[in-house]
């Protein structure tokens, strides 16, 4: 079976655009992650869904980071008027379960350059 | 605050010999601790779970000890091969309310020379 997708795959945008990073978990997977890399650093937790509302989005650095999940799988992070600190790696994973100590998935990340 | 320490950045070895990682922990009481495995320009991989009241886990080549006094993991590679060579990340988690908030280290980069 397929394993977690992420489009794209590298996103260049301007200082002050918007942007939107699209996820497809593995299927029949409930519960989906965001996290976010920089250069040389652990990928940092942003947001968790179990289905499709947002159990934890204590990570999401401020307003302009957003999240959604309408249907309980595909998933959408979106961010307003990005800066050019917000330049990483976006990863997404999904887990079979709820509980915390499931194995993740990850996806390959969307490399996102802001100029 | 929060702390989680990988030993080194990097560690080089050779083929054949046992590889050994640490992962450091501090003012923090994780429920559980996991292992991840990551390539460059890949997500990370999962490799191993162990939980709190766990000492040690095997898995294959591989072993991840738990200390929970000591705020550590150990994390073995036995017979270690060119292939091991990757970035090598713990991560952990505190369980119930904080579903799915794992914090991870920044990785220890691991070089298996032939």
């Amino acid at each position: 079976g397929a394993g977690v997708s992420q489009t794209p795959s590298n996103k260049v945008t301007e200082k002050g655009k918007y942007v939107e990073l699209r996820c497809d978990p593995i299927s029949g997977h409930t519960a989906l992650y965001w996290y976010r890399q920089s250069l040389g650093q652990g990928p940092e937790f942003l947001i968790y869904f179990q289905g499709t509302g947002a159990a934890d989005d204590s990570g999401l650095p401020n307003d302009r980071f957003f999240a959604v999940r309408p249907e309980g799988s595909v998933s959408t992070l979106k961010i307003q008027r990005t800066e050019r600190g917000d330049s990483a790696v976006y990863l997404c994973a999904s887990s079979r379960g709820s509980g915390n100590d499931n194995e993740q998935f990850f996806g390959p990340g969307t490399r996102l350059t802001v100029l | 605050s929060q702390k989680i320490e990988q030993n080194s950045e990097a560690l080089n070895i050779q083929e054949g010999k046992t590889a050994t990682l640490t992962c450091n922990y501090t003012n923090y009481s994780p429920a559980y601790l996991q292992w991840y495995r990551q390539d460059p320009g890949r997500g990370p991989v999962f490799l191993l779970l162990i939980r709190e009241n766990e000492k040690e886990k095997r898995k294959e080549r591989l072993k991840v000890t738990f200390d929970t006094t000591l705020k550590q993991s150990l994390f073995h590679i036995t017979a270690s091969q060119p292939a091991d060579s990757a970035t090598y990340l713990c991560a952990l988690g505190r369980g119930g309310g904080s579903q799915g908030n794992l914090i991870f280290g920044k990785g220890t980069k691991l070089s298996v020379k032939p």
